[in-house]
C-alpha cells in the first residue's frame, strides 16, 4: 500500500509559466512533508518542506501548499526555468511526532520545462 | 562543507556474485540511511543507523544483504549473493539527529546480469 502517491509520472510546461506538482498521502499521522529534486546520475537534493501546522511555505520561486483535510500537497514553481527540469519526489518521515526517521517517497514526477 | 560520498558510482556483476558499497556521511551527522531505488520508483529504506547502532532494518533482506557502521561514521552495504532483481541505485543519506531533512549521496548504480 503506497502511503505517498504522485499520480502524474510526467509534466511538461513552457519556460516562464507555472509548474504545479501534486502529491497525495493516505496516512493522517504524517506531520511533515518534504520535496526533493533529482537530476540524472545524481542523488536527490532537498528542495523545500512543510510542517502539518502550516498550510503554506514559500522559498523564492518554490511554494508548497498543504491541504490536510484532503491529504494533498502541491509544489508550485513560478516562473519555471529550463534548469528546473528534473524528477521531483514528495516524501514524508515514517516516524511520527519527532518528524524524523526514514523517508517514505512517492514515485516521482518528471518535470520538463521547454524554452 | 563536503556532501555525502559514495563509491563506487557504477558496478556490474553477475548473479550470485557479491558486491559492497561504501558511504561516508556529512561530518557530524549521526544518522545514516541506505535506500534502494528501483527504476521508476521512489527510494525505499533498507536500513537506518544512529551512530553505530541499527535503528530500523525491517526492510533489509537479511538473507543476502548486510550493513555495518562500526565506528559510527563510514558505512558499508553488502549483497551476497546478488540476484537479478537487486539491479537498482543504492543511495546513502545522512542527517542530524532529530532533523527530518536528509542529505543524499550520488548513489551507486548496480547492474546484475
Amino acid at each position: 500500500d503506497q502511503q505517498v502517491k504522485q499520480n502524474s509520472p510526467s509534466l511538461s510546461v513552457q519556460e516562464g509559466r507555472i509548474s504545479i506538482l501534486n502529491c497525495d498521502y493516505t496516512n493522517s499521522m504524517f506531520d511533515y512533508f518534504l520535496w526533493y529534486k533529482k537530476y540524472p546520475a545524481e542523488g536527490p537534493t532537498f528542495l523545500i518542506s512543510i510542517s502539518s501546522i502550516k498550510d503554506k511555505n514559500e522559498d523564492g520561486r518554490f511554494t508548497v501548499f498543504l491541504n490536510k483535510s484532503a491529504k494533498h500537497l502541491s509544489l508550485h514553481i513560478v516562473p519555471s526555468q529550463p534548469g528546473d527540469s528534473a524528477v521531483y519526489f514528495c516524501a514524508a518521515p515514517g516516524q511520527y511526532g519527532g518528524s524524523q526517521g526514514n523517508l517514505i517517497f512517492g514515485k516521482g514526477t518528471k518535470l520538463s520545462v521547454k524554452p | 562543507e563536503a556532501g555525502v560520498a559514495q563509491s563506487p558510482r557504477y558496478k556490474i556483476i553477475e548473479k550470485r556474485q557479491s558486491v559492497a558499497f561504501w558511504c561516508n556521511p556529512i561530518s557530524g551527522h549521526a544518522t545514516l540511511y541506505w535506500y534502494q531505488q528501483i527504476l521508476g520508483q521512489g527510494p525505499k529504506l533498507l536500513i537506518q543507523f544512529q551512530n553505530n547502532g541499527v535503528v530500523d532494518d525491517s526492510q533489509l533482506p537479511k538473507d543476502r544483504f548486510s550493513a555495518e557502521r562500526l565506528k559510527g561514521v563510514d558505512s558499508t552495504l553488502k549483497i551476497q549473493p546478488a540476484k537479478l532483481e537487486d539491479s537498482a541505485v543504492y543511495l546513502c543519506a545522512s542527517s542530524l539527529v532529530g532533523s527530518p531533512e536528509q542529505y543524499f549521496g550520488p548513489g551507486t548504480r548496480l547492474t546484475v546480469t
